[in-house]
């Protein structure tokens, strides 16, 4: 059974400062890996994709992939409120199949 | 507008009836997916299709069913055998072909209650 898991929380981080989100997959295999952003009562928003080793960035989000340590993480800079949310971390194996399978989520929390 | 819709946002249905829940995309996706999502827990994959007059079961399928006539649309029936149907569906949809495959867009859901 592949699995994801991610620490559910909830993380309180202050205004501006640095979130750091985490991830990790149990099957070696998995190629490509994505973040979601789910607000309250509201449907999951892709926000970030990631497909190789290394850092990826865009606007305030930084995604991180390990592959040898099979995980995968999301930092945000300069924390706002609107960005507290639970964020979901999903994972494909890659090949033909192109299902997800999807940690429970970490509840973000940013103070003012 | 590109996009999915889902209908109704909320639906009320008692014990031992079916209901159909709507998923319609104009974005011109060749996939498309249902799953499921309770409190504190991810989602889940019912039902998927990548392709029109195909689909393939997901990690619980049992109690659903899907069809794929057309390429925008893929519609889910909670029949009465699904023990547990209260939860919060979530279609989605994909290009076909990787990596924009495993690029999945939600809807904006449906919540249903069974009582």
């Amino acid at each position: 059974q592949k699995e994801v898991e991610q620490n559910s929380g909830p993380l309180s981080v202050p205004e501006g400062a640095i979130a750091s989100l985490n991830c990790t997959y149990s099957d070696r295999g998995s190629q490509s890996f994505f973040w979601y952003r789910q607000y309250s009562g509201k449907s999951p928003e892709l926000i970030m994709f990631i497909y190789s080793n290394g850092d990826k960035e865009d606007g305030r989000f930084t995604a991180q992939l390990n592959k040898a340590s099979q995980y995968v993480s999301l930092l945000i800079r300069d924390s706002q409120p609107s960005d507290s949310a639970t964020y979901l971390c999903a994972v494909n194996s890659g090949g033909s199949n192109y299902k997800l399978t999807f940690g429970k989520g970490t509840l973000l929390t940013v103070n003012p | 507008d590109g996009g999915i819709t889902q209908s109704p946002k909320y639906l009320f249905r008692k014990e031992g009836q079916n209901v159909t829940l709507s998923c319609e995309q104009n974005l011109n996706h060749d996939a498309m997916y249902w799953y499921r999502q309770d409190p504190g827990q991810g989602l889940r994959l019912i039902y998927y299709s990548q392709i029109v007059n195909d689909f393939q079961k997901g990690d619980i399928a049992e109690g659903y069913s899907v069809s794929r006539e057309k390429k925008e649309s893929f519609p889910l029936t909670v029949t009465s055998a699904q023990k547990n149907p209260t939860a919060f569906y979530l279609c989605a949809s994909s290009f076909e072909g990787p990596p924009s495959a495993y690029e999945q867009y939600f809807g904006p859901g449906t919540r249903l209650t069974v009582t």
